[in-house]
């Protein structure tokens, strides 16, 4: 069964910064494209960033882009999100996501996802 | 970029809803990719469509994906209570970056 287990949320100040973990079980991590999505309070859901197998690719929202940095550890079975110059609108529940299958990059399975607050 | 859908639609038991992602500028075609998520408060996203068509495992297959005319389209039919729910649409840019449409909350009657 595949399992995605989002951590590292929480209240951070803005300026500040954050790494999420998503811990990935029940699979071939190694073979799947990952990407991070969020959804900030009462809001719609939101594309973050993506990163191929192999780590080699990453792609990002414009939004994020020079902030956050994926990055994945096939050896741990373990996704990445390293969120700096945080600001009150990055404020959302992050989840993370496995492809539908191998060779797609898209949104396949999804994690339970972990809350980040930005707040003085 | 901006994915456009409906906000809200209103659905009788047993009838059938169709719901609409399209593009604020061009056409959504197959290479868009476009998928589709059921979401219920508090609850992490579902994915029920992917590549336009494709229904994700242990989707009842009332729930089907396509392209009708410069959209992409969920069709929903027979519809029941537990249907209703947040409905996002996501798609693929050339950029290679994704951008999820605004959501359509389906409400059945």
């Amino acid at each position: 069964e595949v399992q995605l287990v989002e951590s590292g949320g929480g209240l951070v100040q803005p300026g500040g910064s954050l790494r999420l973990s998503c811990a990935a079980s029940g699979f071939s991590f190694s073979n799947y494209w990952m990407s991070w999505v969020r959804q900030a309070p009462g809001k719609g859901l939101v594309w973050v960033s993506r990163v191929y197998t192999d780590g080699g690719m990453t792609t990002y929202a414009d939004s994020v882009k020079g902030r956050f940095t994926i990055s994945r550890d096939n050896a741990k079975n373990t996704l990445y999100l390293q969120m700096n110059r945080l600001t009150v609108d990055d404020t959302a529940i992050y989840y993370c996501a496995r492809a539908t299958r191998e060779g797609n990059g898209d949104l396949g399975y999804w994690g339970q996802g972990t809350l980040v607050t930005v707040s003085s | 970029t901006v994915v456009t859908q409906e906000p809200s639609l209103s659905v009788s038991p047993g009838g059938t809803v169709t719901l609409t992602c399209g593009l604020s500028s061009g056409s959504v075609s197959t290479t868009n990719y476009a998928s589709w998520f059921q979401q219920t408060p508090g609850q992490a996203p579902r994915t029920l469509i992917y590549s336009t068509n494709s229904r994700s495992s242990g989707v009842p297959d009332r729930f089907s994906g396509s392209i009708l005319g410069n959209k992409a389209a969920l069709i929903i039919t027979e519809v029941q209570a537990d249907d209703e729910s947040d409905y996002y649409c996501v798609l693929h840019m050339d950029d290679g970056v994704y951008v999820f449409g605004t959501g359509t909350t389906v409400t059945v009657l």
